[in-house]
């Protein structure tokens, strides 16, 4: 069963300052990977989308790059400002022999940056 | 609409109480996903439907619930006998074939608290 680990679950960093967020998984065999972000109390934004053969994207200051061999993505957010305050989630879609491309999501990143 | 719609925003229900969740995905989108998201925790899969049927129910958490999407585009998740364990939020996601991006739009959610 594929299982989805995002460290750290919580990070304060002052406003301006490049930060890197992390998410591991166990099973390699994926079809691609989706960064989102959740705001409280709202629904999940979608990032970032990194097909399996690929090995990063790139959206304004934001940049996610996919290992797949080692199970690991990362979500570099440069220059950060008090506006990308919220949670950010990992999540993975299977290869799967139907159309099903249900994800296993992490658990988040919780982030707050300082003014 | 633009993009995943769903209502009620929130529901309060009493427990044992019946409830029914709409969901609204992207106008032409086959796949329409259910999650159910604890608190601090990442969302985790319900259901999967492909136009009209209902392909995956491997999540659903008792025969308390139940879903349905008999047009192949409005669903509705209806929970029977509502303990608190059901609070959560419940989210929709759609996608579509677009070649192989198979990139998932969630709705805002319903935030369902039973008492």
């Amino acid at each position: 069963k594929q299982e989805v680990t995002q460290i750290p679950a919580a990070l304060s960093v002052p406003e301006g300052e490049n930060l890197v967020l992390n998410c591991s998984f166990t099973d390699s065999a994926i079809y691609n990977l989706q960064w989102f972000r959740q705001d409280p109390g709202k629904g999940l934004t979608s990032l970032l989308l990194i097909q399996s053969s690929q090995r990063e994207q790139t959206s304004g200051r934001l940049n996610a790059s996919l290992d797949k061999s080692s199970g690991r993505s990362t979500l570099y957010i440069a220059a950060s400002q008090p506006g990308d305050s919220a949670t950010y989630l990992c999540a993975v879609g299977p290869i799967s022999s139907g159309s099903a491309r249900q994800l296993t999501f992490g658990s988040g990143t919780q982030l707050t940056v300082l003014p | 609409g633009a993009g995943v719609s769903q209502s009620p925003r929130y529901k309060v229900a009493k427990r044992g109480q019946d409830v029914a969740l709409r969901c609204d995905p992207i106008s032409g989108h086959v796949s329409l996903f259910w999650y159910q998201q604890a608190l601090g925790q990442g969302p985790e899969f319900l259901t999967y439907f492909q136009n009209e049927a209902q392909l995956d129910k491997s999540g659903l958490p008792s025969d308390r619930f139940f879903a349905e999407r008999p047009e192949g585009s409005v669903s509705t998740l209806k929970i029977q006998r509502t303990q608190q364990e059901d609070s959560a939020v419940y989210l929709c996601a759609s996608s579509g074939y677009r070649g192989s991006d198979t990139e998932a739009f969630f709705g805002q959610g319903t935030r369902l608290t039973v008492v």
